[in-house]
């Protein structure tokens, strides 16, 4: 298997429930990245870890809660959540997440639609 | 603050030339990125600017002007598997990537 993959690619929850997105990259890359991206609106960066460590966090709600336990996965666990997070949700990886003008590869996302 | 702008939606015909124009606002500037985002796909990169000029990879070019902040992508000989979306994003100083909405790129035979 080769570059980003994210699993689930379709979430269906309730507003009461937890669930986890899972990314995971095949590049070698340290740097991982979680995107929302909403219809019409430009990508939002939510978190970033560079070798393992969080290094942005965009003020993103607490009801989301990132987790990198290496550098080849990501994980963004979810829970109670709203309506309004509906949204497709991006993983990316890149070379390095410091000071390297590196592109991101991206993942297929995630389709999260929140009941 | 930090702004990207692009047109939102562009409609050209297979074979001809289109151009994406974006103007960008950021903190520090290290680099301007075009990707292409099929619908229901991943984002793909498709080109890196940071000197000004024209930087030309097969039927698509792109060029970058860092004193007006302005960039453009421009494809050749369109093709019908070329409708997507084109996303601009700038670097600023904290090397984080600023995005555009992007420009829905409809091609008509």
């Amino acid at each position: 298997e080769t570059g980003v993959t994210q699993t689930p690619r379709h979430l269906v929850m309730g507003m009461t429930n937890k669930k986890s997105l899972k990314c995971e990259q095949h590049l070698g890359h340290n740097a991982m990245y979680w995107y929302k991206q909403s219809a019409k609106k430009p990508l939002e960066l939510m978190f970033v870890y560079n070798f393992k460590e969080q290094t942005e966090n965009n003020s993103v709600p607490s009801r989301f809660s990132p987790e990198c336990p290496n550098s080849s996965h990501l994980f963004l666990h979810l829970h109670t959540l709203q309506p309004e997070d509906s949204a497709l949700y991006l993983c990316a990886s890149s070379k390095e997440g410091g000071e390297g003008q590196y592109e991101q590869f991206f993942g297929p996302g995630t389709r999260l639609t929140v009941l | 603050g930090q702004n990207i702008d692009q047109p939102t939606e562009m409609t050209a015909t297979e074979g001809a030339i289109v151009q994406i124009n974006c103007t960008y606002q950021t903190s520090g500037f290290n680099g301007l990125f075009w990707y292409q985002q099929h619908a229901g796909e991943a984002p793909t990169f498709l080109s890196y600017n940071v000197l000004d000029g024209l930087e030309e990879k097969g039927r698509f070019s792109s060029f970058l002007s860092r004193s007006k902040g302005y960039s453009y992508l421009l494809l050749k000989e369109l093709q019908m598997k070329d409708s997507a979306s084109y996303l601009c994003a700038a670097m600023d100083s904290n090397y984080q990537l600023i995005w555009g909405a992007g420009t829905k790129l409809i091609i008509k035979p």
